[in-house]
């Protein structure tokens, strides 16, 4: 099942300096994208969302962008921080009616902030 | 904050026998759902339960597998006769009210079953 893919399984960024966490999806009837973020032995933390007919959502130091037409997403994260060192999972879900919430995970990516 | 609580947080059992996942979901969520993840791959939908009924189940939850919420507050999982490829991350995570939109799901910590 490869309808969500995050092709870099790392990133290493230094403290301060932007963090860019890149996903890609297949599925067109997906709606609702989410980003997670996940510290070994622990499960998944909600991050950031954006439905479909936004291209940015903004919250904090967190900035999801959807360019749809290209079915990429991106997680924008400004000022990195050590402790923001984790694995970021891309999720998406289609039209609440049919699929009702099911997420459809991408293999993650590790990334690692250097002080 | 409300958190959605798993337990055990480890479970080793023996090929063949039963287990119950335990997870207590947030106390307002309508919406409850299990994932999996085997280690080193993507973690995985299994099923999603809404107003006591499943609502959407994958092609790993076969019969060996059931979900039951036997009170107010509990959401279980149980395997009937676990199987080695059963050993995974099992994760419970429960959303609010969908209503033809989207809500995030919040995730427990998993449980950690190892089938021997």
């Amino acid at each position: 099942d490869q309808q969500v893919k995050q092709n870099s399984p790392s990133l290493s960024v230094q403290e301060g300096r932007i963090s860019i966490l890149n996903c890609d999806y297949t599925n067109s009837m997906f709606d609702y994208f989410l980003w997670y973020k996940k510290y070994p032995a622990e499960g998944p933390t909600f991050l950031i969302s954006i439905s479909s007919i936004k291209d940015k959502n903004e919250d904090g130091r967190f900035t999801v962008f959807l360019n749809k037409s290209a079915k990429h997403l991106s997680l924008h994260i400004v000022p990195s921080q050590p402790g923001d060192s984790a694995v970021y999972f891309c999720a998406a879900s289609g039209a609440g009616g049919t699929s009702y919430g099911k997420l459809t995970f991408g293999q993650g990516t590790i990334l690692t902030v250097h002080p | 904050e409300p958190e959605v609580t798993q337990t055990p947080s480890h479970q080793v059992t023996q090929m063949g026998q039963e287990v119950i996942l335990r997870c207590v979901p947030i106390s307002n969520h309508l919406y409850f759902y299990w994932y999996r993840q085997i280690l080193g791959q993507k973690v995985e939908f299994l099923v999603s339960f809404y107003n006591n009924e499943i609502s959407e189940k994958s092609e790993i939850f076969d019969d060996q597998f059931s979900v039951e919420r036997p009170d107010g507050s509990n959401f279980t999982l149980k395997i009937r006769s676990t199987k080695l490829e059963d050993s995974a991350m099992y994760f419970c995570a429960s959303s609010e009210w969908l209503a033809g939109g989207h809500y995030e799901q919040y995730f427990g910590p998993g449980t950690r079953l190892t089938v021997t």
